[in-house]
């Protein structure tokens, strides 16, 4: 089955750095990637998700990238705001066809943006 | 428009007692998902629903899981003789029809004492 790997498990950046958390995915029949940030407590928010069919995608001050004969993908955000301290989770499902999609999470970062 | 729901928001339950744990999903969608997430780890996909369907089980840990979504809308999710490790916060999501966008509901912390 799928097993998807992420690193840095924490990270902290100054505000105004940029970060980047990066995913690995092992089943090549993944064709989906959402990422999803975490507040405490909080339900998990989908922020920005790819389909296999882009190398790129980008909104506001977060882009993703997906690399698929390498079987990986990275969150990027740029100008980093205290409040994008959070959890982040990558996760990979089978989003086409017959496939139900369920996801499978990475361990997730733990995102610190220090003022 | 309302997003998902849950209830309750926490619970506890002594071990041995049984739990039910119910999900309101996004008005129309077809697809319904369970997971599991233990203190300081990403979701663990449960069970999946495809309207009143159960067409996938093959996430809950044991037979002292049960799931049902009986008219296609609200799902349940019972456990069964509570354990220690069954301590987590469970999520549903849904998402209008198979893969794709799933949106969270805000999870019940489940503590078996």
């Amino acid at each position: 089955g799928e097993n998807v790997e992420q690193h840095p498990s924490t990270l902290s950046v100054q505000e105004g750095d940029s970060a980047v958390i990066k995913c690995t995915y092992s089943d090549s029949a993944s064709n989906y990637f959402p990422w999803y940030k975490q507040e405490l407590g909080k339900r998990p928010q989908l922020i920005i998700d790819i389909r296999s069919n882009v190398g790129e995608k980008k909104d506001q001050r977060i882009a993703v990238t997906l690399n698929k004969t390498a079987k990986h993908f990275s969150l990027h955000i740029t100008e980093t705001q205290p409040e994008d301290s959070a959890v982040y989770f990558c996760a990979a499902s089978e989003g086409y066809g017959g496939s139900q999609g369920n996801l499978i999470f990475g361990k997730g970062t733990k995102l610190s943006v220090k003022p | 428009g309302a997003g998902v729901s849950q209830s309750p928001r926490y619970k506890v339950a002594k071990r041995g007692q049984d739990v039910a744990l119910r999900c309101d999903p996004i008005s129309g969608h077809v697809s319904l998902f369970w997971y599991q997430q233990a203190l300081g780890q990403g979701p663990e996909f449960l069970t999946y629903f495809q309207n009143e369907a159960q067409l996938d089980k093959s996430g809950l840990p044991s037979d002292r899981f049960f799931a049902e979504r009986p008219e296609g809308s609200v799902s349940t999710l019972k456990i069964q003789r509570t354990q220690q490790e069954d301590s987590a916060v469970y999520l549903c999501a849904s998402s209008p029809l198979g893969p794709g966008e799933q949106y969270f509901g805000p999870g019940t912390r489940l503590t078996v004492t």
